[in-house]
């Protein structure tokens, strides 16, 4: 069975600086895809940004960008000059063949003016 | 842009009550879900459905709860006999294939369930 663990429940970054949110993942599956999902307190979902495991290139979405390293498993998002309105929960989710998403527990982020 | 609508956005019942939530897919999409989340916690995943039938479902989705897409455009999930712990925000998505990449969830703005 797939798993996602995402090991900072909390982060913290002050507006125009740059944070990292990581997420690793476990499966057999040798193709699948990835996701970054942001929730703000409005509780809707939104999709950040994705990548597809066979591609090797990063995926880069404007400020948002992911640094994704297939043989360790891990799928971490940065965003670069952060702002106030990036403020909200952020899951990694997993994509494999069933076409369902299996999601991590979150990240909570925080941007400080 | 094509939206997928969830009603009602919060719905209050008692315990043991039948609760029906209500979804409209994308047009076009063929595939459809359900998902959960219990307040601070991860998104779960409950079931899937295709050709009007279930594909996939999680442990979660035990007999209490049962989908049906009853008139080509409507997706609901019942809750037959609600417990405490059936309180959650319950997001439906839609896709048009199954690939989740080449064809994304689309997500609802969810219903806010509360059992009391």
């Amino acid at each position: 069975a797939q798993t996602v663990t995402q090991s900072q429940p909390e982060m913290s970054v002050q507006e125009a600086e740059t944070v990292t949110l990581s997420c690793t993942y476990d499966t057999s599956e040798s193709d699948y895809y990835l996701f970054w999902y942001k929730q703000p307190p409005s509780r809707q979902m939104i999709l950040v940004i994705r990548q597809e495991a066979y591609k090797q290139q990063n995926a880069t979405e404007n400020r948002f960008s992911v640094n994704f390293q297939k043989a360790a498993k891990s799928f971490s998002l940065k965003i670069s000059d952060s702002q106030l309105g990036d403020a909200a929960m952020y899951f990694c989710a997993f994509g494999g063949s069933q076409g369902n998403l299996i999601f991590g527990k979150g990240t909570k982020l925080s941007v400080k003016p | 842009e094509p939206e997928v609508t969830q009603t009602p956005s919060h719905q209050v019942t008692q315990m043991g009550q039948e609760v029906i939530l209500r979804c409209v897919p994308i047009s076009n999409h063929l595939y459809f879900y359900w998902y959960r989340q219990i307040l601070g916690q991860k998104v779960e995943f409950l079931v899937s459905f295709y050709n009007n039938e279930i594909s996939e479902k999680s442990e979660i989705f035990d007999d209490q709860f049962s989908v049906e897409r009853p008139d080509g455009s409507n997706f609901t999930l019942k809750i037959r006999s609600t417990k405490l712990e059936d309180s959650a925000m319950y997001f439906c998505a839609s896709s048009f294939g199954l690939s989740s990449y080449n064809s994304p969830l689309h997500f609802g703005n969810g219903t806010r369930l509360t059992v009391t």
